[in-house]
């Protein structure tokens, strides 16, 4: 599993109100990224990580930001959840020294009333 | 990266080879042909990967046709829990991952 947790791994929250997600991994991967999952559309890039403080966006960025200050720990920020945003999000590295093969985080449902 | 055509279902028997194809024949001479799949409300998994040669791992066989315009992933001996959707990408390498629809293989008894 490459090493990869995220938590919460379920969240029920309200339109408007600030979310934090997080993915830690535990061996020191220098690429991270964030992923959401909604039927029809399969999965698609939010944000992504190169380094600590080296992000940039993917194809869905609108309404999230992201941060990392720490090798271990991307997280993707939800400023003021919007019902859109109910979806299933999971977070995935690259190893480097390599290989570019991604591996993914069991992710996280969030539910945005 | 180049776009990818897969069957969106699948049936296959328990115990017999289940042969997914991907056609992306607008695949230039440095994409990689990578497979993913996903079972039900997991992340996706890492299958296997290829640029020209076929490969073969403890999951799965990867062939690739000459002119690198379609492949076959072989899951050899399938079992119910390959049940899942599988997605072939193509991509140069680095960076992101699209994903398309994949193939939906439902492995019966």
């Amino acid at each position: 599993d490459a090493g990869i947790t995220q938590s919460p791994r379920h969240k029920v929250t309200e339109t408007g109100t600030p979310v934090t997600l997080r993915c830690h991994q535990t061996e020191n991967h220098r690429y991270m990224y964030w992923y959401r999952q909604d039927p029809g559309h399969g999965l698609r890039l939010i944000h992504y990580s190169y380094g600590v403080k080296d992000t940039d966006k993917g194809e869905v960025s609108d309404g999230y930001s992201v941060s990392r200050s720490k090798t271990e720990d991307f997280l993707l920020t939800l400023e003021s959840a919007t019902s859109s945003q109910t979806s299933v999000y999971f977070c995935a590295i690259t190893p480097g020294l390599g290989t570019d093969t991604q591996y993914f985080g069991p992710g996280t449902r969030l539910t945005v009333l | 990266d180049a776009k990818t055509t897969q069957p969106p279902s699948m049936d296959c028997a328990e115990g017999r080879a289940a042969n997914l194809p991907c056609n992306h024949s607008t695949i230039s001479g440095n994409e990689y042909v990578y497979w993913y799949r996903q079972i039900h409300s997991q992340g996706p998994q890492y299958i296997i990967h290829g640029l020209k040669n076929n490969e073969t791992n403890e999951m799965a066989s990867l062939i690739i046709t000459e002119d690198r315009k379609s492949s076959t992933l072989i899951l050899p001996h399938a079992t119910l829990r390959d049940t899942a959707v599988y997605y072939c990408i193509v991509r140069v390498g680095g960076g992101k991952l699209i994903f398309g629809q994949g193939t939906e293989l439902s492995v019966k008894p």
